[in-house]
C-alpha cells in the first residue's frame, strides 16, 4: 500500500510568481484536504476535494486554488505569492466523508520559501 | 467555529518519565477529537481518536487520551517517556458533519536523558 506523496520536496519561490503543489492520494482514497502550516503553528485547513469537488474551503483567499483528477490526485495552486504563504503545506487523504474510520492521512509536506 | 487550546508550548520531560499533554476545545457539540505526532521534517501521524464511547481510548506508540466533556478535555498521556518521543504534539477537532480537521498550536516535547 502506498502512502500518501507530495512533490516537490522544496521550493523557494518570489513574492508575485505563481507556485504548484502535487500530492497523490494513498491508494483506495478518494478525498484530499490541503493545509497549511506556518513555522510554530498548527495546520490550518484550506481546502478538501471530493470525487474531483471542492467540498469546503477554509479561510483563504480565492488566490488558492486546487484541482483534484480522475485518480483522485490533487494540485495545490497559489497565485501571486506573498512572504506569508511561506510555510509547509500538507497534503491529507482519506476515504469518504462521513462514516468509516474518519482518518486522515498526512504526506510529509512540501515546505514552501517565498522571498 | 470550533477551536483547540493547547496551553504548553513546551515541556522537557526525563526519559522514563510519565508525560501528559492539554488539550482544550471549543464546540457547541461532542467533536471527533484526535491526536497527532510530528517528527521533524516528516508529516502529521495519528496518534489516537475519540468518536464516541469509551472516554478512555489507546493508541499506538502506548499513547492514551482521556475526554471529558464537563471540562472541555481531551488531555494525552504516556506512562514512560522514551527518547524517541521527541516531538511536536498536536491536538486536532472536528465536527462529525465534515472532515476539516481544526489543530492546536501544537506542545512541542523535549525528552532528556
Amino acid at each position: 500500500e502506498t502512502g500518501v506523496t507530495q512533490s516537490p520536496t522544496h521550493l523557494i519561490k518570489t513574492r508575485g510568481q505563481q507556485v504548484t503543489l502535487r500530492c497523490s492520494s494513498q491508494s483506495g482514497h478518494n478525498t484530499v484536504s490541503w493545509y497549511q502550516q506556518a513555522l510554530g503553528q498548527g495546520p490550518q485547513f484550506i481546502f478538501q476535494y471530493y470525487r474531483e469537488e471542492e467540498n469546503g474551503r477554509g479561510n483563504f483567499p480565492p488566490r488558492f486554488s486546487g484541482l483534484q483528477f480522475p485518480n483522485y490526485s490533487s494540485e495545490l495552486n497559489v497565485n501571486a505569492l506573498e512572504l506569508d504563504d511561506s510555510a509547509l503545506y500538507l497534503c491529507a487523504s482519506s476515504f469518504g466523508l462521513a462514516g468509516g474510520n474518519y482518518e486522515q492521512y498526512f504526506g510529509p509536506g512540501t515546505r514552501l520559501t517565498v522571498t | 467555529a470550533q477551536s483547540v487550546t493547547q496551553p504548553d508550548i513546551h515541556i522537557t520531560v526525563s526519559e522514563g518519565a510519565s508525560l501528559e499533554l492539554r488539550c482544550n476545545y471549543s464546540y457547541g457539540a461532542t467533536p471527533y477529537l484526535f491526536w497527532y505526532v510530528q517528527s521533524p521534517g516528516q508529516g502529521l501521524q495519528l496518534l489516537l481518536k475519540y468518536f464516541s464511547g469509551d472516554t478512555l481510548v489507546q493508541g499506538i506508540k502506548g499513547f492514551e487520551a482521556e475526554f471529558k466533556r464537563s471540562q472541555s478535555s481531551f488531555n494525552l498521556r504516556k506512562p514512560s517517556v522514551h527518547w524517541s518521543d521527541a516531538a511536536e504534539y498536536f491536538c486536532a477537532v472536528a465536527r462529525p458533519a465534515d472532515y476539516k480537521l481544526s489543530f492546536g498550536a501544537g506542545t512541542t516535547v523535549t525528552v532528556r536523558a
